[in-house]
């Protein structure tokens, strides 16, 4: 089962805004509405931020938002904080084993 | 306020075998798909295993098919992991997880599995 592919890094500076690509094929992210987003900061339990592409579950910041084209998700961070310093992975369903699989994870910095 | 609980990680040799546990509590646990994901350390979340609310049907990453099983008692709202001829390669932090739709809605906060002699 192949991961979906993620940027390992990207940066930004408090008050920018951020996107983290989630690129699969179209037996996942681009056959099926079920890309979800997780932050996992370190040593902590990943945290579900987006869901279903582009929802949010109740109490994620509206900084956070998703969206999708063709084969490849994103995740977008608007005004970057320094909370946002995290590392995030993408997941979707596969058809391809019928099962799940997340991305690599890519690591944000905020300078 | 719902909660997993795992248990059962620790230090195991190569070959051995291990049981983990996931305790839920806050939600009707019958009603949900469970899953497990694993993380090693300084690397990424990989999906392992799942099973359906019922407990009937169930799937594996080919990299512990054969070798890991996932089984639930919705009587005592607990999730399993049996996980037999354990290389070293399997260390990583066991998480379970609930699925609510689409998204892993719920994370336990992990027990840690270290194969080694």
């Amino acid at each position: 089962q192949s991961a979906l592919t993620q940027p390992a890094s990207v940066s930004g500076s408090p008050g920018q805004s951020i996107t983290i690509s989630c690129t699969g094929t179209s037996s996942d992210v681009g056959g099926y509405n079920v890309v979800s987003w997780y932050q996992q900061h370190p040593g902590k339990a990943p945290k579900l931020l987006i869901y279903e592409v582009t929802k949010r579950p109740s109490g994620v910041s509206n900084r956070f938002s998703g969206s999708k084209s063709g084969n490849t998700a994103s995740v977008t961070i608007s005004g970057l904080q320094a909370e946002d310093e995290a590392d995030y992975y993408c997941s979707s369903y596969t058809s391809t084993t019928t099962s799940w699989v997340f991305g690599g994870g890519t690591k944000l910095t905020v300078l | 306020e719902v909660q997993l609980v795992e248990s059962g990680g620790g230090l195991v040799q190569p070959g051995g075998s291990l049981r983990l546990s996931c305790a839920a509590s806050g939600f009707t646990f019958s009603s949900y798909w469970m899953h497990w994901v694993r993380q090693a350390p300084g690397k990424g979340l990989v999906w392992v295993s799942h099973i359906n609310s019922d407990g009937t049907r169930t799937a594996y990453a080919d990299s512990v098919k054969g070798r890991f099983t996932v089984s639930r008692d919705n009587a005592k709202n607990t999730l399993y992991l049996q996980m037999n001829s354990l290389r070293a390669e399997d260390t990583a932090m066991f998480y379970c997880a609930k699925l609510d739709g689409d998204g892993f809605d719920s994370w336990g906060q992990g027990t840690l599995v270290t194969v080694s002699a």
